[in-house]
């Protein structure tokens, strides 16, 4: 079993929609969660982490993390076209918080 | 600022030979590391170096090895290329054991 799990997808959503990306992980160990966002043939791109339990927003973006049930959300509000590409939720803990167990990403389209 | 900036962007090799992939990064991050991507597989730990002088192995590191230059680089050296090895290859930093990678726009190799 994998220590990180993502919803596959794909997800397709119309535009404005609420969108909602979820992981589960099974390494207690993990304390740093993150999420990614990858353009096709582009690098991933670090949108938010949050340490420990709780919620954190960024504009349109919030990411929620669940200790106690090992889940980890990010939720998009009012979803654009240039949403549209591939999520990676990712983890570390540890005494090096940068090396990462990512997940296998999610592909994401938001019609126009 | 380039950020984190690889190269080549693409090669293909032949079974058997051998070519070293360069990372170089001006953010002045204490620790780099090197993936591989997969379809349908995420991302996977191949080697990092949490600073300067040090490296370790991740997740996959058979097949391969690395050498930290410097503060500024991090290369990945395939003695001898297999088909297995074909993938997208990328490098990332962070600070000194921070959570959160910077990603370059990575190298996709082929391995016929």
């Amino acid at each position: 079993q994998k220590e990180v799990e993502q919803d596959p997808g794909p997800l397709s959503v119309p535009e404005g929609a609420i969108v909602s990306l979820n992981c589960t992980y099974s390494n207690s160990a993990f304390q740093y969660f993150m999420w990614y966002r990858q353009y096709s043939r582009k690098g991933p791109e670090l949108l938010m982490y949050t340490y420990s339990s709780g919620n954190k927003e960024d504009g349109r973006f919030t990411a929620q993390v669940d200790k106690s049930s090992k889940y980890i959300s990010l939720f998009i509000r009012d979803s654009q076209p240039s949403d549209s590409a591939t999520y990676l939720c990712a983890m570390s803990g540890g005494t090096n918080a940068g090396k990462s167990t990512f997940g296998d990403g999610t592909t994401l389209t938001v019609k126009p | 600022n380039a950020g984190v900036t690889q190269t080549p962007k693409f090669q293909v090799l032949k079974t058997g030979q051998s070519m070293t992939l360069q990372c170089a990064q001006d953010m002045n991050h204490n620790s780099m590391y090197w993936y591989r991507q997969d379809p349908g597989m995420g991302l996977r730990l191949i080697y990092y170096s949490a600073s300067e002088g040090t490296t370790d192995k991740g997740e996959v590191p058979n097949g391969y090895n690395v050498s930290r230059l410097n503060k500024r680089e991090f290369s990945l050296r395939l003695e001898s290329a297999a088909p297995s090895q074909t993938s997208v290859y990328f490098c990332a930093s962070s600070e000194a054991m921070g959570p959160g990678n910077i990603f370059g726009s990575g190298t996709r190799l082929t391995v016929v």
